[in-house]
């Protein structure tokens, strides 16, 4: 079975530094994909980066970078130069890409980010 | 990237009435769609998968009689919630996976947020 851990319930950090969210997973799966979302007050899921298990290097999109570590089966997400607009629920979340491909969710991360 | 509409985004309805959720994928077909569930302060949480043509898989624990599921084409998936109470309250959110090329992104719909008097 899947399984995703989030163990921060919330985060906080100032303005223009930079912020680690932790995630960690479990799975049997040797083939996998790992997610990150951000979820404002406003409800939507907002993708923001993704990491398959074979994927050699660690993926990057603008501020967000995803610290890949296959062996501690951990998935962080590092947000750089964080900005006000950064404060909002963040989701770690796991798809194992047998049968349906489901994607199971962490519990979150709530960041915010003050002047 | 693709668009996932939902419809309504806010429903207040009396218990004991239906309500039926539209889920649409506006530039891309989704043979497979997810609702989930989102109480308050928590997470979301996998209800069922729906797969265009056929029965949709429900997740341990959901009532299938009472969260009727429809994938009717490669662009609708229908929730109703029928016989609504007040414990059916939630954030309901769809969301429809890219099949051909790239990471099989998941896509998500703004959601619906029910309230059952």
């Amino acid at each position: 079975a899947q399984k995703i851990t989030q163990t921060q319930p919330g985060m906080f950090v100032q303005e223009k530094e930079a912020v680690t969210l932790d995630c960690t997973y479990d799975t049997s799966d040797p083939s996998y994909g790992l997610f990150w979302y951000k979820q404002p007050s406003s409800g939507e899921m907002i993708f923001l980066i993704y990491q398959g298990s074979y994927d050699q290097q660690n993926a990057t999109e603008g501020r967000y970078s995803l610290n890949f570590q296959k062996a501690r089966k951990s998935a962080n997400l590092v947000i750089s130069a964080s900005q006000l607009g950064d404060s909002a629920m963040y989701f770690c979340a796991m798809r194992v890409h047998t049968g349906f491909q489901k994607l199971v969710f962490g519990t979150g991360t709530r960041l915010l980010v003050s002047p | 990237g693709a668009v996932v509409s939902q419809h309504p985004s806010w429903v207040i309805c009396k218990s004991g009435t239906s309500v039926k959720i539209e889920c649409r994928s506006l530039d891309f077909q989704a043979t497979t769609m997810f609702w989930y569930r989102q109480f308050p302060k928590q997470s979301l949480m996998l209800m069922a998968t729906s797969n265009e043509g056929s029965k949709a898989t429900y997740e341990q624990g959901v009532e299938k009689d009472k969260f009727l599921i429809n994938h009717a084409s490669l662009t609708l998936s229908t929730l109703t919630v029928t016989s609504a109470h007040p414990e059916d309250s939630s954030f309901y959110i769809c969301s429809a996976r890219v099949t051909s090329g790239g990471n099989n992104e998941q896509f998500f719909g703004p959601g619906t947020r029910l309230t059952v008097l």
